[in-house]
């Protein structure tokens, strides 16, 4: 169980494009879903945290009108690169939280490569 | 912030041999999770250990909460095993549930 998907798994656009990158966690509810950037040979960097029904929470740095994020049920996060330039080239991982009293386990989905030209 | 660190940074294998990846971290945490990041990007999780110990097939993986730290064996390692180690943790004093990841342990097992 626990599983989460992303859609697409990579994409290529032009600059100036704007791309929308899907999460849903596929066997569980989550209220709280994450997304995360890595560039290579590097840790993950945590974007921002979508909250179901709520505003997401971005982190310090992060701009908020470039990355769009729509929490809109239990089950689907989608972020929306908006008016991507190749600097926003990037491997974008989302997870989704498994939440159950005090159990508190984070599962990621497979990651969406994104290189825009 | 609180601060993860992971030793080593890279690690070489012979088939065969075991290992034992380390994770510190400088406060205290509500959750603590082991992943492997396999050459697909893939993050896997291995371990949801915010303390005490657990074992699965050839990896265990052991949390001491009090002195800051956690450990992560891997024993008879084969080329499979080959990738990136993360170790994750959520800050104790909040309750946002956001994961602050170490930097890694790159590990490349030799047939």
């Amino acid at each position: 169980g626990a599983v989460v998907s992303q859609h697409p798994s990579w994409v290529i656009c032009k600059s100036g494009t704007s791309v929308k990158i899907e999460c849903r966690s596929l066997d569980f509810q989550a209220t709280t879903m994450f997304w995360y950037r890595q560039f290579p040979k590097q840790s993950l960097m945590l974007m921002a945290t979508s909250n179901e029904g709520s505003k997401a929470t971005y982190e310090q740095g992060v701009e908020k009108d470039k990355f769009l994020i729509n929490h809109a049920s239990l089950t689907l996060s989608t972020l929306t690169v908006t008016s991507a330039h190749p600097e926003d080239s990037s491997f974008y991982i989302c997870s989704a939280r498994l939440t159950r009293s005090s159990y508190n386990e984070q599962f990621f989905g497979p990651g969406t490569r994104l290189t825009v030209l | 912030g609180i601060q993860v660190e992971q030793s080593p940074p890279d690690l070489i294998l012979q088939e065969g041999a075991n290992s034992t990846l380390r994770c510190n971290f400088s406060d205290s945490v509500n959750n603590l999770q082991w992943f492997h990041q396999n050459p697909w990007g893939q993050l896997i999780n291995l371990f949801y250990i915010p303390s005490g110990t657990k074992q699965n097939g050839r990896l265990s993986a052991t949390t001491v909460a009090t002195e800051r730290y956690s450990l992560l064996y891997i024993s008879s390692s084969q080329t499979t095993d080959s990738g990136v180690y993360f170790c994750a943790i959520t800050d104790g004093s909040s309750n946002t549930g956001k994961l602050i990841f170490g930097q890694g342990t790159t590990l490349q097992v030799k047939p």
